[in-house]
């Protein structure tokens, strides 16, 4: 019932691009996105509420499609710092409560 | 640091010990949270406070047992553990539990092992 993120693991070299993708089998109200680094708290990225919207933060953006119920991550010209393991969170229309997705380890290279 | 902190960082018990685990948020939010974090799995809602009333339990056997003093202090109190209740322990707070565009603040877990 979680949300199902792809790919489970990227390594990327420092400069490279990724995307990350969160898909649910439920009608979403929400999405949140997370990095967690190892032995560390999970870190708020971003939130997505309406079909369509897209963010972004400093090289790190989303979008959120409503209808397909999906959300992407795009991380442009990865840092080192870019490192960890990223989770998707959403809330499923109604629900008022929200479910993390399986997450996606994220390994940036010098 | 995000305003969360748990403690201990690490702990390790017993099947018949009795222990608990404490969350203590600075950010004046009404709403805290315990998840579960174990290996390969996702991250898994066990309790949810609002204004120190419990609002949410998800199902949790009886061997945890949260705690909500105040709305800046959340327990989780541990007894009978199984092996496999070893995961790491993370608190959480947001400003309030209207609707999850609420971002939520995590503390740095509690690792907690089963022996």
């Amino acid at each position: 019932q979680q949300p199902v993120q792809s790919p489970q693991a990227v390594i990327l070299r420092e400069g490279e691009d990724a995307v990350i993708n969160c898909s649910s089998s439920k009608a979403l109200y929400s999405v949140h996105w997370y990095r967690q680094k190892h032995g560390e708290a999970p870190v708020f990225l971003m939130i997505l509420l309406k079909g369509g919207e897209q963010k972004g933060h400093d090289k790190i953006s989303a979008s959120f499609n409503e209808k397909k119920q999906q959300s992407s991550l795009y991380l442009t010209a990865s840092q080192l710092s870019y490192s960890g393991t990223y989770f998707c969170g959403t809330e499923a229309t109604g629900t008022y409560k929200y479910i993390f997705g399986t997450g996606t380890r994220l390994k940036v290279l010098a | 640091e995000t305003g969360v902190t748990q403690t201990p960082r690490h702990l390790v018990m017993g099947m018949t010990n009795k222990k608990s685990l404490k969350c203590e948020q600075h950010l004046g939010h009404n709403a805290m949270y315990w998840y579960k974090q174990s290996a390969k799995k996702p991250l898994e809602l066990m309790f949810v406070y609002s204004l120190e009333e419990r609002v949410e339990n998800n199902s949790v056997p009886s061997r945890f047992s949260p705690e909500c003093p105040n709305s800046s202090h959340l327990f989780l109190h541990l007894h009978t553990l199984q092996p496999e209740d070893s995961a790491l322990y993370l608190c959480a707070s947001s400003a309030t539990r209207a609707r999850t565009n609420e971002k939520l603040f995590f503390g740095s877990g509690t690792q907690l092992s089963v022996l």
